[in-house]
């Protein structure tokens, strides 16, 4: 059964950098037959892609978030990692990590139950 | 203002069959592949439908997804009260060059 498990602080104040932690647990993150993505909720509902990361550690971000963020990875601790910088009001959001196989349209078959960053003074 | 448009919300009685649509333009639905999720709040979302019409593993057959053009259903029959949750659809823009969602449509079960 695979899982994943999203951590990191629930609290920051503005301008400081967002930082969290997906841990898969049921399935190599080395896997050739996957890769593993970021995704965030808005207080309004709206979903929005903020990018993923290969087993080998090659990234694909959103354009519109591309330079604050950075995806890592740690295949020896089954974990990769968020980092966003100069975190707004805006970057409040339920933020999911999730896995990608490799079918058309980037479909995530598992998701985190997502953790909640709130960006406030 | 999500990319892909979807009705807010959708109801139907238990055993009836529901659509939501999910609306786009070329540079994502007309050219490229729909996924469909299900969300409870406070849970993991669930991977309905991909590649248009594709169901994994465990999902029943009351759902079935389909495209034509530069839009996108989802069909479910024989609705269950479980069934009550928000539905997402989702593709790739090749114009923003980017994974783009629909907005959400919360199904009520009446």
């Amino acid at each position: 059964q695979v899982q994943l498990q999203e951590s990191g602080p629930g609290l920051l104040k503005p301008s400081q950098t967002l930082s969290l932690t997906c841990t898969v647990s049921g399935d190599s993150i080395s896997s050739r037959g996957y890769y593993w993505n970021w995704i965030r909720q808005h207080p309004e509902k709206g979903l929005e892609w903020i990018g993923y990361i290969f087993y080998g550690g090659n990234t694909y971000y959103n354009p519109s978030l591309k330079s604050r963020i950075t995806i890592s990875v740690d295949t020896s601790k089954n974990q990769f990692y968020l980092k966003l910088t100069s975190a707004t009001a805006a970057d409040t959001a339920i933020y999911y990590c999730t896995r990608v196989p490799w079918y058309s349209g980037n479909p995530s078959d598992y998701w985190g139950r997502g953790t909640l960053v709130t960006v406030s003074s | 203002q999500s990319v892909l448009t979807q009705p807010p919300s959708v109801s139907a009685a238990p055993e009836q069959k529901v659509t939501i649509s999910c609306s786009g333009s070329s540079s994502n639905i007309g050219n490229g592949y729909i996924s469909w999720y299900q969300h409870l709040p406070g849970t993991a979302p669930k991977l309905l439908i991909y590649e248009n019409t594709k169901r994994p593993s465990g999902i029943p057959d009351r759902f079935s997804g389909s495209k034509s053009g530069t839009s996108a259903t989802l069909d479910i029959t024989g609705l269950q009260t479980g069934d009550a949750a928000d539905y997402y659809c989702q593709t790739w823009d090749t114009s923003l060059d980017a994974i783009v969602f629909g907005g959400g449509t919360t199904l009520t079960v009446l």
